[in-house]
């Protein structure tokens, strides 16, 4: 069985500050990783992924995350965060060779202040 | 391109009545997913179709959840006899094949909202 959690429900920072959202996983096979963003009343857009390789993941929008196994965790960052960020921000994993399907966590608001 | 398209995108029904969403996946997307979205429960998982194989029901909450996904592309959610706590945003997603590397599409989603 795979989770994923992310604490708190709610971050927020100064418009040009850096970005941090956490997220540990739990999985029983070597996982794949994912940050979807969603925005108001829209779908979910990946972000970034890690499935295997390189550890730092970059993603669209300046968004990073690094795989680190020892420590069960994805964090997602970004250097310098703007106002266009603010939105829901949820991390996944898949276990490779299953059906696919994603487990989230309950996800992250992230406000911007300017 | 077009993406994952869902329909309605919002949907008011009384409490007992059946309901069906529809999802329209990318052009040549094998593979189809449902989620649902609940202030409770956050994302889950309810469906997977890929291709002609048997789906993956093991998210499904009770009987009255099905779906059907014909010819391989157009997928219907369908809800009998809803209850309130069916209230929540039903995401479809679809992918260009089967495993985890292929980047699930969401659609915008349908707003479910049972009085």
């Amino acid at each position: 069985a795979q989770s994923v959690t992310q604490l708190g429900s709610h971050v927020s920072v100064s418009e040009g500050a850096l970005v941090l959202l956490r997220c540990n996983y739990s999985s029983s096979v070597p996982p794949y990783l994912f940050w979807y963003v969603q925005y108001p009343n829209q779908g979910l857009q990946l972000l970034l992924k890690y499935t295997t390789g390189a550890t730092l993941v970059k993603g669209i929008n300046g968004f990073e995350a690094e795989f680190k196994k020892s420590e069960t965790s994805f964090h997602l960052t970004k250097p310098s965060a703007h106002m266009s960020d603010a939105a829901e921000y949820f991390c996944a994993v898949s276990e490779p060779g299953a059906n696919s399907k994603l487990t989230f966590g309950k996800g992250i608001t992230l406000s911007v202040r300017p | 391109g077009a993406g994952v398209s869902q329909s309605p995108s919002n949907k008011v029904t009384e409490k007992g009545k059946d309901v069906e969403l529809r999802c329209d996946p990318i052009s040549g997307h094998t593979a189809l997913y449902w989620y649902r979205q609940s202030l409770g429960q956050g994302l889950e998982f309810l469906i997977y179709f890929q291709g002609n194989s048997a789906p993956d029901k093991s998210g499904l909450p009770s009987d009255r959840f099905s779906a059907e996904r014909t010819g391989g592309s157009v997928s219907t959610l369908t809800i009998q006899r809803t209850q309130q706590e069916d209230s929540a945003v039903y995401l479809c997603a679809s992918s260009q094949g089967q495993g985890a590397l292929q980047p699930q599409h969401f659609g915008d989603g349908t707003r479910l909202s049972i009085l």
